[in-house]
């Protein structure tokens, strides 16, 4: 009931085009899903994330939509750039009380060709 | 803001001894950090949850006697991987908590057992 399932593994993209990554939840506690996106030896980077309120954010190329009846999001990267290349990470989590554990989806690598 | 740091970037060290990894966070108080061990081309595993002044909770799994965490003051915490072995070799990654659920992440410690 804690996983988040994350699609597709892999993906390659043509610059300029859209990539899209979804992911699946099972739980229905959770509260919050942010995006990251790591580059190979670095840390996750917080992309954009959003609450169950609202069905869709959009922070400049980088779009989350959210389907609360289908436990459903995706991260939508328009106008997709070579810089873009990375592995993007979903996650889900709820509020405990102390402290909020991320669970996170299995990672979706990202290439985009010139 | 909201940058957190760790130190060292990279450790290689013998089987059988300690290695203490550091992470800070730089221009916030952070109340919660939470470390997390990645091997490649896999998911963010979470291993502890880390509160200031008081004593992590550990992941199930987790071996609290080998992997010690302190979070002495509200930017910093650290994690101590004791006798360490070859199979302990992984990246590590501390994260620490601004609000209730936003989570931003160090760079990483990769840790080389030989």
């Amino acid at each position: 009931q804690q996983q988040v399932k994350q699609s597709p593994q892999s993906l390659i993209v043509q610059k300029g085009g859209i990539s899209i990554i979804n992911c699946a939840y099972e739980n229905t506690a959770f509260d919050y899903f942010p995006w990251y996106q790591q580059f190979p030896g670095k840390g996750p980077a917080l992309l954009i994330a959003i609450r169950p309120d609202v069905s869709e954010k959009k922070e400049g190329r980088f779009t989350i939509s959210f389907n609360k009846s289908a436990k459903q999001f995706s991260l939508h990267i328009m106008d997709s750039q070579p810089g873009d290349s990375a592995t993007y990470f979903c996650a889900a989590s709820t509020y405990t009380g102390t402290a909020s554990k991320l669970t996170f989806g299995t990672g979706t690598r990202l290439q985009v060709t010139l | 803001g909201a940058v957190v740091s760790q130190h060292p970037s990279w450790v290689i060290c013998k089987s059988g001894t300690s290695v203490k990894i550091e992470c800070r966070s730089l221009d916030f108080q952070a109340t919660t950090m939470f470390w997390y061990r990645q091997f490649p081309k896999q998911s963010l595993m979470l291993m502890a949850t880390s509160n200031e002044g008081s004593k992590a909770t550990y992941e199930q799994g987790v071996e609290k006697d080998k992997f010690l965490i302190n979070h002495a003051s509200l930017t910093l915490s650290t994690l101590t991987v004791t006798s360490a072995h070859p199979e302990d070799s992984s990246f590590y990654i501390c994260s620490a908590s601004v609000a209730e659920d936003t989570q931003y992440f160090g760079p990483g410690t990769r840790l080389t057992v030989l």
